[in-house]
């Protein structure tokens, strides 16, 4: 069965500094990674995906998350935060027949 | 193209009633999944159709159930509410069925129990 690890219910940084959000997962076959974001009485909007395609990948809003199999990590990344990052992130697994499984999520607060 | 939309988008119901929710998906999109949000539990899948069956149930009573019609939209139904039912309902859509797709959220159906 798949699983996700957020590492941190909450992170909170200054404007401008570098946003790290951790995800480990745990698959017996090779997975499919997603990060959502959830803002405030709305739905979850897909971030980013990964597709075994590149490592590296690139999303919306200038976050990127890196594929590291060795460490069975996703974590996102931002080099530079702003204000209307704060929000809710999940990070998610598809693997196999089995339903989407979401961590618990990190909620992310900008300081000004 | 229209996103994934959910009506109701709030709802009050009290101990013992059923509720009817209904999700519409993106246009062409023949998944459909369903999820229940609580700060306790987190995100927890219910139940997915595809082409109006039955592909994946979590692991929920038998109170609650769905259905998808022919036009791909989709409604579920929890029956016999309790007060632990009051969540956030989160519908998604995706293309077809399977591991690389990608879920497309509605903005949810807010459900309190009194």
């Amino acid at each position: 069965a798949q699983s996700v690890t957020q590492l941190g219910s909450h992170v909170s940084v200054s404007e401008g500094a570098l946003v790290l959000l951790r995800c480990n997962y745990s698959s017996s076959v090779p997975p499919y990674l997603f990060w959502y974001v959830q803002y405030p009485n709305q739905g979850l909007q897909l971030l980013l995906k990964y597709t075994s395609a590149a490592t590296l990948v690139k999303g919306i809003n200038g976050f990127e998350a890196e594929f590291k199999k060795s460490e069975t990590s996703f974590h996102l990344t931002k080099p530079s935060a702003h204000m209307s990052d704060a929000a809710e992130y999940f990070c998610a697994v598809s693997a196999g027949n089995t339903p989407l499984v979401f961590g618990k999520g990190t909620r992310l607060s900008v300081i000004a | 193209k229209a996103g994934v939309t959910q009506t109701p988008r709030y709802l009050i119901k009290t101990r013992g009633q059923q509720v009817t929710l209904s999700c519409s998906p993106i246009s062409g999109h023949r998944s459909v999944s369903w999820y229940q949000q609580t700060p306790g539990q987190g995100l927890q899948f219910l139940f997915e159709y595809f082409s109006e069956t039955q592909r994946n149930k979590g692991n929920f009573p038998g109170r609650f159930s769905g259905r998808q019609f022919s036009n791909s939209r989709s409604e579920m139904n929890v029956s016999t509410l309790e007060l632990g039912d009051s969540a956030l309902y989160l519908c998604a859509s995706s293309l077809n069925q399977g591991q690389q797709e990608t879920q497309y959220f509605g903005p949810g159906t807010r459900l309190l129990v009194l």
